[in-house]
């Protein structure tokens, strides 16, 4: 069983602050990672899926890192907005005959405040 | 593109009563939906596979009589929570991906369950 860990819980940040947060797993094989948003009475949004150590994903204001040798990814978002308040989600995909079933994180709640 | 809907969105059912739940993709067809639970304060945990025209596989502690999943078109999988009781209310979400070797899962917008 993989274990997800996502930190911190919660955030909360001033309009237009820069802020970043971490997601944790083994540094064992697995196939790729997941970042999604999720809002309030919405779907989930895919925002990355990412496989190779180094990988490094941009979209908009919003990137993301890999590192699977010491198992973490980043999520940076540049210059929040309060329309970026949302759960970022990320999610462990095992691969192999485990494909797509996905272990998630807890989340991490943002919160911007104009 | 690449959007799922889910119906009902929110339900209350009395304990021994079945109820179903339906997971479209409405834009593309998906050969694999998959099936998750949220209960509170808890992350997102697999339920069950379902792939288009074979059986579903579940995930080990979820029991396959309780939760029948029929996923009879490229387009629909439901899951039906039969004789739900209380200790079943959460929040059921499903996601579909737009090929079998595609990386990216599309979420539907979850349904709340609520057995009194």
């Amino acid at each position: 069983i993989l274990n997800v860990e996502q930190s911190p819980q919660s955030l909360h940040v001033q309009e237009g602050d820069s802020t970043n947060f971490t997601c944790s797993f083994p540094s064992s094989n697995f196939y790729a990672l997941h970042w999604y948003r999720w809002e309030t009475a919405k779907s989930p949004e895919a925002l990355f899926v990412m496989t190779l150590n180094g990988d490094e994903k941009k979209k908009g204001r919003i990137s993301a890192t890999l590192n699977t040798k010491e198992g973490y990814s980043y999520l940076y978002i540049k210059g929040s907005q309060p329309e970026d308040s949302a759960t970022y989600l990320c999610a462990l995909d095992p691969g192999g005959t485990s494909y797509g079933k996905l272990t998630f994180g807890q989340g991490t709640i943002l919160t911007v405040h104009p | 593109g690449a959007v799922v809907s889910q119906h009902p969105s929110r339900v209350i059912c009395k304990s021994g009563t079945s109820v179903k739940i339906e997971c479209r993709s409405l834009d593309f067809q998906a050969t694999t939906m998959f099936w998750y639970r949220q209960f509170p304060k808890q992350s997102l945990m697999l339920m069950a596979t379902s792939n288009e025209g074979s059986k579903a596989t579940y995930e080990q502690g979820v029991e396959k009589d309780k939760f029948l999943i029929n996923h009879a078109s490229l387009t629909l999988s439901t899951l039906t929570v039969t004789s739900a009781h209380p200790e079943d209310s959460s929040f059921y979400i499903c996601s579909a991906r737009v090929g079998f070797h595609a990386d990216t899962q599309y979420f539907g917008p979850g349904t709340r369950l609520t057995v009194l």
